[in-house]
């Protein structure tokens, strides 16, 4: 039990264009969920926090209008890079806490999603 | 501030050892701590959680909790070279978020 998912796995794009990524928790429901950054040899970031149906809580110096988080259901995060730099690129992942097993506050990671920006 | 702090590391113990990580933090009001395995370019994975001062034992795996001294800290036993990874120390008060350390990377020599 207790498994998040990713999509997509790594994408490369553009400079200026957006990316979108997915986080599914898929047999529990996540009444919160979390997106990290991380890039090389460097420890996670936590970027947002986001509650189901409300607006996502952003940690000081994310741009929330660069990085837009949706967490439109219990299963399902997402987001959005717009008008991604190649600064941008990094490893992205998101977590999921809910009621799966006990005890219902661990965080469950993702696999992450490898951004490449060129 | 609510740090979590750990030792970077490398660790560096041979196959078959004991590999002892540790876990400081400085909020008495931390409730549930979790050791979390991250292999290079992979994301986290949980290994264990502890809520209460004493041991946990899993597998190879003991989890150790102090809370008057305010430290954490993971045993790993029999230490195999597929062990080696960073290991991420995460704290949470509750009804707030995870505050994790920076890891210690531990290098399990063959």
């Amino acid at each position: 039990g207790a498994v998040v998912s990713q999509h997509p796995s790594w994408v490369i794009c553009k400079s200026g264009t957006s990316v979108k990524i997915e986080c599914r928790s898929l047999d529990f429901q996540a009444t919160t969920m979390f997106w990290y950054r991380q890039f090389p040899k460097q420890s996670l970031m936590l970027m947002a926090t986001s509650n189901e149906g409300s607006k996502a809580t952003y940690e000081q110096g994310v741009e929330k209008d660069k990085f837009l988080i949706n967490h439109a259901s219990l299963t399902l995060s997402t987001l959005t890079v717009t008008s991604a730099h190649p600064e941008d690129s990094s490893f992205y992942i998101c977590s999921a806490r809910g009621q799966a097993g006990v005890p219902p506050d661990t965080q469950y990671f993702g696999p992450g999603t490898r951004l490449t920006v060129l | 501030q609510k740090e979590v702090e750990q030792n970077s590391g490398p660790l560096s113990v041979p196959e078959g050892a004991i590999a002892s990580l540790n876990c400081t933090y400085s909020d008495r009001g931390s409730q549930s701590f979790f050791w979390y395995r991250q292999y290079s370019g992979k994301s986290p994975e949980l290994i264990m959680s502890i809520y209460s001062n004493g041991d946990k034992e899993d597998g190879r795996f003991t989890a150790q909790l102090n809370k008057a001294s305010q430290y954490v800290s993971l045993l790993i036993r029999d230490s195999q070279p597929s062990d080696s990874a960073t290991y991420l120390c995460a704290v949470r008060i509750y009804g707030q978020n995870f505050v994790f350390g920076p890891g210690t990377r531990l290098s399990v020599l063959p």
